[in-house]
């Protein structure tokens, strides 16, 4: 089993939906919890970070952590076309420790 | 800053041949993690240093990788011999006591 599962889609939606990309993962040792977006033939960069449980919102993003169910959760609302991008969702056991990926969910917000 | 930087930023080459990923990390930084990432199995950590020592390299596929770190501004990733399978993207991504990480644009590999 993978430390970390991600649906890899494709997603593809009209431009205003709300979007929840979603990530399980194995090991309940990881507190600290990522959200990557990744455009095409570039590196990922970070877009949300979450520490243990619960919410953290950034403008239209919010992330989600339920530690319980092992289960984090990405929600874009009002999509843009820009947000057409794959979205890795990434986890840590501690600061400075190795990170563990998902495969990625690639993203498609139709104007 | 100019953030990680990498070269080249694509390679072609034929099989048998040696290639030579380079990377600069961040002012400051003192993690430095490689990645490979592919269709089929998304983004994989070969080996990451601290302060320039390699502290796990168990992502590392098989003896013909290796990687260094001779100082804090600069690792090269080494494939001898390269194989048509080792084609990918291959990103370096550096760190400090923070968690996040800020990757490379990447590396483009084909191995022909």
């Amino acid at each position: 089993q993978k430390e970390v599962e991600q649906d890899p889609g494709p997603l593809s939606v009209p431009e205003g939906a709300i979007v929840s990309l979603n990530c399980t993962y194995s090991n309940s040792a990881f507190q600290y919890f990522m959200w990557y977006r990744q455009y095409s033939r570039k590196g990922p960069e970070l877009l949300m970070y979450t520490y243990s449980s619960g919410n953290k919102e950034d403008g239209r993003f919010t992330a989600q952590v339920d530690k319980s169910s092992k289960y984090i959760s990405l929600f874009i609302r009002d999509s843009q076309p820009s947000d057409s991008a794959t979205y890795l969702c990434a986890m840590s056991r501690y600061t400075g420790n190795q990170f563990y990926f998902g495969t990625g969910t690639s993203l498609t917000v139709i104007p | 800053d100019a953030g990680v930087i990498q070269s080249p930023r694509h390679e072609v080459t034929e099989m048998g041949q040696e290639v030579t990923l380079r990377c600069k990390p961040i002012s400051g930084h003192d993690y430095l993690f490689w990645y490979r990432q592919t269709m089929m199995r998304g983004l994989e950590l070969l080996i990451y240093f601290n302060n320039n020592v390699p502290i796990d390299d168990s992502g590392m596929p098989e003896d013909r990788f290796s990687a260094k770190m001779p100082n804090a501004s600069f690792s090269t990733l080494k494939i001898q011999p390269s194989e048509p399978r080792d084609s990918a993207v291959y990103f370096c991504a550096s760190s400090s006591l923070t968690n996040e990480q800020f990757f490379g644009p990447g590396t483009r590999l084909t191995v022909l």
